[in-house]
């Protein structure tokens, strides 16, 4: 069956230094994959759409790749502050290109 | 208004009873789509209207769930002979078209007791 995994422990960094998310993903081969901020009580909030021919998409201090070889998503957030802490989800667009979501890592930001 | 807006934003009703939910899309967004949510989970796919029409329910759980959206903009998503294992957030998304960004409302929290 089709599934994805991310880190299910909370991500505890110190501020200023980069934070890195993983995404992993089976029995998959996604138009493109999403990544998706969401705070207590709110709905997800969009950041970044990177699809299957591209390799890394940059947006302010937000990177993100996508490796299809090894199924993997890797998301950055450089120059890390408090306000970063939150939960992050990535989002894959299926054959129909409806999204199937991950359960998220929590990261905190420590100051 | 400037985003997704639902209503009503909690939601406390009695098992067996029937529930609407509304959802509110940014102007001119011809996509839509309906997740629920339990805590510490991604949102989970319920249906998705392309204008009026349902171009995918595919992730309805049951015939008790059924939405609508008539006249293309606003949807409601009811549940009828609610169960306690329907309590979850239930969240609404509006988009351009297909394959572009998703906007979220904060969601409608529904406890069945």
């Amino acid at each position: 069956s089709q599934k994805i995994e991310q880190n299910s422990e909370a991500l505890n960094i110190q501020e200023g230094k980069t934070a890195t998310l993983t995404c992993n993903y089976t029995n998959y081969s996604p138009a493109y994959l999403q990544w998706y901020r969401q705070d207590p009580g709110r709905g997800p909030v969009f950041l970044l759409l990177i699809r299957e021919n591209e390799k890394e998409k940059r947006k302010e201090r937000l990177k993100v790749t996508f490796d299809t070889t090894l199924k993997q998503s890797l998301f950055h957030i450089t120059a890390s502050q408090p306000a970063d802490s939150a939960t992050y989800l990535c989002a894959l667009a299926d054959s129909n290109y409806q999204l199937i979501w991950g359960a998220g890592t929590k990261l905190i930001i420590k100051p | 208004g400037a985003g997704v807006s639902q209503t009503p934003s909690n939601k406390v009703t009695e098992k067996g009873k029937y529930v609407e939910l509304r959802c509110d899309p940014i102007s001119g967004h011809t996509a839509l789509y309906w997740y629920r949510q339990s805590l510490g989970q991604g949102p989970e796919f319920l249906i998705y209207f392309q204008g009026t029409g349902a171009a995918d329910d595919s992730g309805l759980p049951n015939d008790r769930f059924f939405a609508v959206r008539p006249e293309g903009s606003v949807s409601t998503l009811k549940i009828q002979r609610t169960e306690r294992g329907d309590s979850a957030v239930y969240l609404c998304a509006s988009a351009r078209g297909e394959n572009t960004e998703a906007f979220f409302g904060q969601g409608t929290r529904l406890t069945v007791v």
